[in-house]
């Protein structure tokens, strides 16, 4: 199975900056298959981005997603409060298996 | 508009089992896939399988391959997974989420249920 690694696991950033967020597979990932969600506390994971660039609905313009092959990276510009969370990488491998980094926690510095 | 409404908390004794179920709403139930993700508390997202609901084929993660059923009933567009021998390390929230008609993960997420594994 494909591993996928987050780093840092915890990244500090004050409101207003910009964050920068990697995800690196053990093999390379199609883009259409990689995808990011954000997950607050108490609630279920929510989709990102999908197919490694693409915005999923309702997603401000402000997250934005890039990479290829093993290397893929999630950016947010300009934070604001309500995007301090846990942001995950997703892959949907070969053998139609899914497998998750372990997150990346986004706190306020 | 897509609704995944999931049952609600449980507490097993270690080596039971549990069902969890999912109803769907909103969409066509046979024309996606059913996955279903973990979360142990404060840890990361694990996930467990999925099934296809037209077909009724499931694909398994292979740690849990043995003691792991995922189901569909389209009669009441409602998904369960089943999960047996029960361990404590088996504490988590459990969710549901619809796979696309590819079976890869799509947005939809049930509310997720607290299965806790206690004697």
């Amino acid at each position: 199975d494909i591993v996928l690694t987050q780093s840092p696991a915890i990244l500090s950033v004050s409101p207003g900056e910009r964050a920068t967020l990697s995800c690196r597979a053990s093999q390379s990932v199609p883009s259409s298959f990689l995808a990011w969600y954000q997950q607050k506390p108490g609630q279920a994971p929510r989709l990102i981005i999908q197919g490694a660039s693409y915005r999923a609905t309702g997603i401000p313009d402000r997250f934005s997603g890039s990479g290829s092959g093993t290397d893929f990276t999630l950016t947010i510009s300009r934070l604001e409060p309500e995007d301090f969370a846990v942001y995950y990488c997703q892959q949907f491998g070969r053998s139609r298996s899914i497998t998750f980094g372990q997150g990346t926690r986004l706190e306020i510095k | 508009q897509v609704h995944l409404v999931q049952s609600g908390a449980e507490v097993q004794k270690p080596g039971a089992s549990v069902k969890v179920s999912c109803k769907a709403s909103g969409y066509t139930f046979t024309d996606y896939y059913m996955h279903w993700v973990r979360q142990a508390p404060g840890q990361g997202l694990e996930w467990m399988g999925w099934i296809n609901i037209n077909s009724g084929g499931t694909n398994y993660a292979q740690k849990f391959q043995g003691r792991v059923t995922m189901t569909g009933d389209t009669s009441i567009n409602t998904a369960y997974l089943d999960l047996s021998g029960l361990g404590s390390d088996d504490t988590a929230f459990y969710y549901c989420a619809r796979g696309d008609v590819y079976g890869d993960l799509d947005d939809f997420w049930g509310q997720g249920t607290l299965v806790t594994v206690s004697s």
